[in-house]
């Protein structure tokens, strides 16, 4: 099976602009999270989607929001980016029984100038 | 979900076993122990989960204490590749919470030549 793909890989962006990231979770995971990795926060939850519903929530500000889809791809937006939303943004995925593990994409590396 | 401590850093020689601990003292009965690994600006890595018996899969093997406050991952012949950042995460099982795990700092493994 393919892993957790996740575009793009890179972006540069400039404060007060807004992103959307895209996420495409492997071939019959319904589960899809969203992680921040930064150097002085770590890897902090954002938020969870489980069959187009947000399920589990972080405790980011609400210029952070994402969807999903039927085919259970997901997208997150950051609004109003500040330069402290700069980081590595992981998308993870997880099967519907057996340990519930998460497999998690490469990431996309976001730099806002 | 309950917390974990790591050791902030081990060093493991090439060919051995290295035995990275973790402990979680206040782990609830309908917790399991999930341990993760990252390399370099990937994406983590799972690795392997259990509740309370010991497990092993082709990666590593987990031993869980009787009492369930301490765990080890082994990594029983231990390579270069497996430099990384290493982290023991304890949530609630089951599909509702698959979604969401809380990252500590973790152990970075260096492994030696």
């Amino acid at each position: 099976k393919a892993g957790v793909t996740q575009t793009p890989r890179y972006l540069i962006k400039t404060r007060g602009q807004q992103v959307t990231l895209s996420c495409s979770p492997i071939s019959g995971h319904r589960s899809v999270s969203w992680y921040q990795q930064t150097p002085g926060q770590g890897l902090q939850f954002l938020f969870e989607y489980f069959s187009e519903t947000q399920r589990n929530k972080g405790n980011f500000p609400g210029r952070f929001s994402g969807r999903q889809f039927s085919n259970s791809r997901s997208e997150m937006n950051v609004s109003t980016l500040e330069l402290g939303d700069s980081a590595l943004y992981l998308c993870a995925s997880s099967p519907v029984g057996g340990g519930y593990e998460q497999y998690f994409g490469p990431g996309t590396r976001l730099t806002v100038t | 979900d309950a917390k974990t401590t790591q050791p902030p850093s081990m060093d493991c020689a090439e060919g051995r076993a290295a035995n990275l601990p973790c402990n979680h003292s206040t782990i609830s009965g309908n917790e399991y122990v999930y341990w993760y690994r990252q390399i370099h600006s990937q994406g983590p890595q799972y690795i392997i989960h259990g509740l309370k018996n010991n497990e092993t899969n082709e990666m590593a093997s987990l031993i869980i204490t009787e009492d369930r406050k301490s765990s080890t991952l082994i990594l029983p012949h231990a390579t270069l590749r497996d430099t990384a950042v290493y982290y023991c995460i304890v949530r609630v099982g089951g599909y509702t919470n698959a979604g969401k795990s809380t990252f500590g700092d973790g152990t970075t493994l260096t492994v030696k030549p």
